[in-house]
């Protein structure tokens, strides 16, 4: 496997279920990224990672909870969902949290999610 | 005003056309930009870096304006495999997260 995988690609689930998105870095990077992508508006950050630390929380609310277990790994727990967050949950990767024209984020192919 | 503002179009543009497209931003400290791709349905993609000389890359050219605080892509001899939408990304000064423009959506029909 190489770059950014994330699982599921497509997630349907209820409102009163628990799921988790899973996405992997296989470029050995520091940093790691969950966006929402919702129709006709621009990614939404979620959350970041820098060297398994939450380093920003972009007033997500609690029935989002991220994870990052290794630099390699982050995961994002869901539960109690509404209709409204049915998106493209897109995560990427950097190779660190520094500014500057080198800091290309990689993303992953996403989980399209539904909820009912 | 929004960080990042771009026109969503979309631009429709025959094979061969010369399409450009602008982004500007509010954050006079930004320092970092880029343009990227996106595939429908598909997740976004580096197109190029934007540099304060201006860069070039085949038939894709990017450019900054720091006085007036907008980057451009200019698109020559379009194809039809150049249909997708473009994303403007700035990185602010101070700050490691980059922002997004909502994307502009670029159609090349035959």
């Amino acid at each position: 496997e190489t770059g950014v995988t994330q699982t599921p690609r497509h997630l349907v689930m209820g409102m009163t279920n628990k799921k988790s998105l899973k996405c992997e870095q296989h470029l050995g990077h520091n940093a790691m990224y969950w966006y929402k992508q919702s129709a006709k508006k621009p990614l939404e950050l979620m959350f970041v990672y820098s060297l398994e630390e939450r380093v920003e929380n972009n007033s997500v609310p609690s029935r989002f909870s991220p994870e990052c277990p290794n630099s390699s790994h982050l995961f994002l727990h869901l539960h109690t969902l509404q209709p409204e967050d049915s998106a493209l949950y897109l995560c990427a990767s950097s190779q660190d949290l520094t500014t500057g024209a080198y800091n290309e984020q990689f993303f992953g192919p996403g989980t399209r999610l539904t909820v009912l | 005003r929004k960080e990042v503002e771009q026109d969503p179009g979309p631009f429709n543009v025959p094979e061969g056309a010369t399409v450009a497209f602008n982004c500007t931003y509010s954050n006079s400290a930004s320092q970092s930009f880029f343009w990227y791709r996106q595939d429908c349905r598909k997740e976004p993609k580096l197109l190029m870096s934007v540099y304060s000389s201006g860069n070039e890359d085949g038939r894709f050219t990017a450019q900054l304006n720091r006085a007036s605080q907008y980057i451009s892509l200019l698109i020559r001899d379009s194809k039809l495999s150049d249909s997708a939408t473009y994303l403007c990304v700035v990185g602010a000064g101070g700050s490691y997260i980059p922002t997004f423009g909502r994307g502009t959506s670029l159609i090349v029909h035959p």
